[in-house]
């Protein structure tokens, strides 16, 4: 079955360390791939977008995220956490051939002062 | 240009009682997906519609929750005879016909069963 798996559960980081969080895809055809945040009491907002073309993916508040297809992978990244990054990251897929979205189960990111 | 609306935010039902959530897509949208986040999971899915279809259910409980998307109005999400266990986040996303891939959501309806 097609699915989405988030390694981190939670992840507890110091201001100004690198964050990356894993995202793992189950599928062999067309896939595109999205990082969402919900900020505490919020709703989701999209931070990212892969539909296809470079692999290494800029998106909203200094996030990125790099599509590897051999690994069916989507990890997001950022250089330098806030401790405004404090949220719920949710990676997210679409199948070709389905219709919703889905969702892993989220990785919780604390940024500590 | 107004997103995706939801309401109510917060709906505290008791045992037994009715529960609806309203969802208005973006204008221009007529694709409605509804998701429920339980605590400590992800968003799954549970129904997608078009204007006055049901188009896949595959995600919905077999009894007591249903939806609709009437050719006026908004898509309501109708859960009879709640339980503790319907306690959850429902979140409304919607797309436009082209590209159901690109989903927008909206801010959630936090539903209590006491």
């Amino acid at each position: 079955a097609q699915s989405v798996s988030q390694h981190n559960h939670h992840v507890i980081l110091s201001e100004a360390a690198s964050l990356e969080l894993g995202c793992n895809y189950s599928y062999g055809g067309t896939v595109n791939l999205f990082w969402y945040v919900q900020y505490p009491g919020q709703h989701l907002q999209l931070l990212l977008k892969y539909f296809s073309g470079d692999p290494l993916v800029k998106g909203i508040k200094g996030f990125e995220a790099e599509f590897i297809k051999s690994k069916f992978s989507f990890n997001l990244r950022k250089p330098s956490v806030q401790w405004s990054d404090t949220a719920e990251y949710f990676c997210a897929a679409w199948f070709s051939g389905n219709t919703p979205l889905v969702f892993g189960k989220g990785t919780r990111l604390s940024v500590i002062a | 240009n107004a997103g995706v609306m939801q309401n109510p935010r917060h709906l505290v039902r008791r045992r037994g009682q009715e529960a609806r959530l309203r969802c208005s897509p973006m204008k221009g949208h007529s694709h409605v997906y509804w998701y429920r986040q339980l605590p400590e999971e992800g968003l799954k899915f549970m129904v997608y519609l078009q204007k006055e279809n049901i188009i896949d259910e595959s995600g919905m409980p077999k009894e007591r929750f249903s939806a609709e998307f009437p050719k006026e109005g908004p898509s309501i999400l109708r859960i009879q005879q709640v339980v503790r266990g319907d306690s959850a986040a429902y979140f409304c996303a919607s797309s436009s016909g082209s590209s159901s891939y690109e989903q927008y959501f909206g801010p959630g309806t936090r539903l209590t069963v006491t």
